[in-house]
């Protein structure tokens, strides 16, 4: 069955810690994979993307991901937390089915 | 570029009223749309596709009857809550692919937060 897996509900680090947000998924078909951030009350916005090409992928405000097909992960990472950085933060995949599924999402708190 | 727009951003109706929330694309055509329903603290749960010119794909679960999607043009869809009751309360985005790009990333509308009393 294919599906998205977003470990740790909450995440909370200090200003200037490196943050590590997981996502695994599980799929036949190689997929398209994708960071998202929520702030509240707000839609989505594109952190990241991967979808073919390089495994370590670059996106805005400083965080990245990197593509393990033989761990089946997309983990977001960024060397030192911002305090703007707290929000939500959904992994999402497409199975080649032209939909986007999502993680359950993680709740980042950045502390001073 | 790529811009989603979604209104109203909240809505406030009591049980029994029926509520439209639009989904416009401003700067691109897209031929598909998806809508997702938000619960507090909650990931996002696709309800369905939204296909111009043709029947929304709605997703198991999720009542055609009651969540009435039209997409009439390439840059506007509208999902209407129809006979609201206080359990569809809940967090409605909207999202949008560029055309003829089906890898691509999904835009998203602000929301709109439904209140039913």
């Amino acid at each position: 069955a294919q599906s998205v897996t977003q470990l740790g509900s909450h995440v909370s680090v200090s200003e200037g810690a490196l943050v590590l947000l997981r996502c695994n998924y599980s799929s036949s078909v190689p997929p398209y994979l994708f960071w998202y951030v929520q702030y509240p009350n707000q839609g989505l916005q594109l952190l990241l993307k991967y979808t073919t090409g390089a495994t370590l992928v670059k996106g805005i405000n400083g965080f990245e991901a990197e593509f393990k097909k033989s761990e089946t992960s997309f983990h977001l990472t960024k060397p030192s937390a911002h305090m703007s950085d707290a929000a939500e933060y959904f992994c999402a995949v497409d199975f080649r089915a032209d939909k986007l599924i999502f993680g359950t999402g993680t709740r980042l708190q950045v502390f001073p | 570029g790529a811009v989603v727009s979604q209104h109203p951003s909240w809505v406030i109706c009591k049980s029994g009223t029926s509520v439209k929330i639009e989904c416009r694309s401003l700067d691109f055509q897209a031929t598909t749309m998806f809508w997702y329903r938000q619960f507090p603290k909650q990931s996002l749960m696709l309800m369905a596709t939204s296909n111009e010119g043709s029947k929304a794909t709605y997703e198991q679960g999720v009542e055609k009857d009651k969540f009435l999607i039209n997409h009439a043009s390439l840059t506007l869809s509208t999902l209407t809550v129809t006979s609201a009751h206080p359990e569809d309360s809940s967090f409605y985005i909207c999202s949008a692919r560029l055309e003829g790009r089906y890898n691509s990333p999904l835009h998203f509308g602000n929301g709109t937060r439904l209140t039913v009393t």
